[in-house]
């Protein structure tokens, strides 16, 4: 089955500074890589995605780029905000995407965003 | 619109007593699935259903962890004889189940402690 390794496992930034988290894949069949946002008490959401036919999408502040061969994708947010401080988790699914698949999840990321 | 949601928020009970948690997903979404996820942890994969029927029970640990979705809606994790290492947060997610339409959508999680 699918293998997901996310680091780092925490990252504390100052507001408006940038931040970048990775994650690497095992299956090279993987084609759908998601990221979602848990915060204090709250189910995850889903913030950004990338299908394995693009190598970036972006979304304001968020980007996610995806390279296949090396296996890893990566979430940037740009111009962190205090709100933006959260449990960040990255996850693939363990099989091609068919739209039924489980997701296996990464042990997420917590990020700080200091004032 | 209603999002995902599950009940109760939290549940508290003793090591060998019976479980139910309950899971009523986004109307007209077909694809159900189960999580559990410990402290620290990305949301670990337990149960899919593709309307009525358990497509993929996988994860599930052992047969003291059973689900069911009679009509294809709202589903309900069951664990008997509880033991500790069951403590965790038990997250229900659904999606559409169109081809392509991978989005799961998460609800608030139900706190279970076993004492």
């Amino acid at each position: 089955g699918e293998n997901v390794e996310q680091h780092p496992s925490t990252l504390s930034v100052q507001e408006g500074d940038s931040a970048v988290i990775k994650c690497t894949y095992s299956d090279s069949a993987s084609n759908y890589f998601p990221w979602y946002k848990q915060e204090l008490g709250k189910g995850p959401q889903l913030i950004i995605d990338i299908r394995s036919n693009v190598g970036e999408k972006k979304d304001q502040r968020i980007a996610v780029t995806l390279n296949k061969t090396a296996k890893h994708f990566s979430l940037h947010i740009t111009e962190t905000q205090p709100e933006d401080s959260a449990v960040y988790f990255c996850a693939a699914p363990p099989r091609p995407n068919s739209g039924y698949s489980t997701l296996t999840f990464g042990k997420g990321t917590m990020l700080l965003v200091s004032p | 619109g209603a999002g995902v949601s599950q009940t109760p928020s939290n549940k508290v009970t003793e090591k060998g007593k019976y479980v139910e948690l309950r899971c009523d997903p986004i109307s007209g979404h077909t694809a159900l699935y189960w999580y559990r996820q410990s402290l620290g942890q990305g949301p670990e994969f337990l149960i899919y259903f593709q309307g009525t029927g358990a497509a993929d029970d996988s994860g599930l640990p052992n047969d003291r962890f059973f689900a069911v979705r009679p009509e294809g809606s709202v589903s309900t994790l069951k664990i008997q004889r509880t033991e500790r290492g069951d403590s965790a947060v038990y997250l229900c997610a659904s999606s559409s189940g169109l081809a392509g339409g991978s989005e799961q959508f998460f609800g608030p999680g139900t706190r279970l402690t076993v004492l």
